[in-house]
């Protein structure tokens, strides 16, 4: 089945700097989601990706989806302690969402 | 703004109970699915649920899990007998129509079998 992967598994920065994690899938993508679960939580929608090449922002947040709709990624400009929690991203079926492996953020102030 | 709601939020069981998870999804939503998390994993995709039947389900989605809408609010997982495997986060996510709709995800039961 479709295997969607992510690195870094786990990065720790230091507030203020700058954060990617990369999505990568086994086969091309109708679209992507990105979701962020904070620790004991659940996960929270994002943004939605359609189109190849697509790039969204959302303030500090820049999400990309390639060219050939197998990647993706999220970058995070100056981290804060706020952005502190996992990072997922999905490709969104009609009947399910395929989760990738995530990506967890540390950030120390 | 609505939102999706599970109970419990902590489920302790005995190795071979049975058990049932209850959400409540977003009132004019069409779709509905489980979810789980085993700790420190990924989210792992169950079951889908659309116009009173399973629309797909996943390997993990054995004879021992069942679904149900038993009304016209609630949407229920059932394991009969359960394992200790079977220990995890069980979310509930539901959508409204469109295939591009957003699933919005409950704050899930975390279940603890002994």
């Amino acid at each position: 089945g479709q295997q969607v992967m992510q690195i870094p598994q786990y990065q720790h920065v230091q507030e203020g700097e700058d954060f990617t994690t990369y999505c990568n899938s086994s086969t091309t993508l109708s679209n992507i989601q990105w979701y962020k679960q904070r620790p004991g939580g659940h996960p929270v929608f994002l943004i939605q990706l359609v189109k190849s090449g697509e790039v969204k922002k959302q303030k500090r947040l820049t999400f990309q989806f390639g060219e050939a709709k197998k990647n993706s990624s999220l970058h995070i400009t100056a981290t804060q302690t706020t952005d502190v929690g996992t990072y997922f991203c999905a490709s969104a079926g009609f009947q399910k969402l395929v989760f990738g492996t995530g990506t967890r953020l540390l950030v120390s102030p | 703004e609505p939102e999706v709601t599970q109970t419990p939020s902590h489920q302790v069981t005995q190795m071979g109970q049975e058990v049932i998870l209850r959400c409540v999804p977003i009132s004019n939503h069409l779709y509905f699915y489980w979810y789980r998390q085993i700790l420190g994993q990924k989210v792992e995709f169950l079951v889908s649920f659309y116009n009173n039947e399973i629309s797909e389900k996943s390997e993990i989605f054995d004879d021992q899990f069942s679904v149900e809408r038993p009304d016209g609010s609630n949407f229920t997982l059932k394991i009969r007998s359960t394992k200790l495997e079977d220990s995890a986060m069980y979310f509930c996510a539901s959508r409204a129509a469109t295939s591009t709709d957003t699933q919005y995800f409950g704050p899930g039961t975390r279940l603890t079998v002994l």
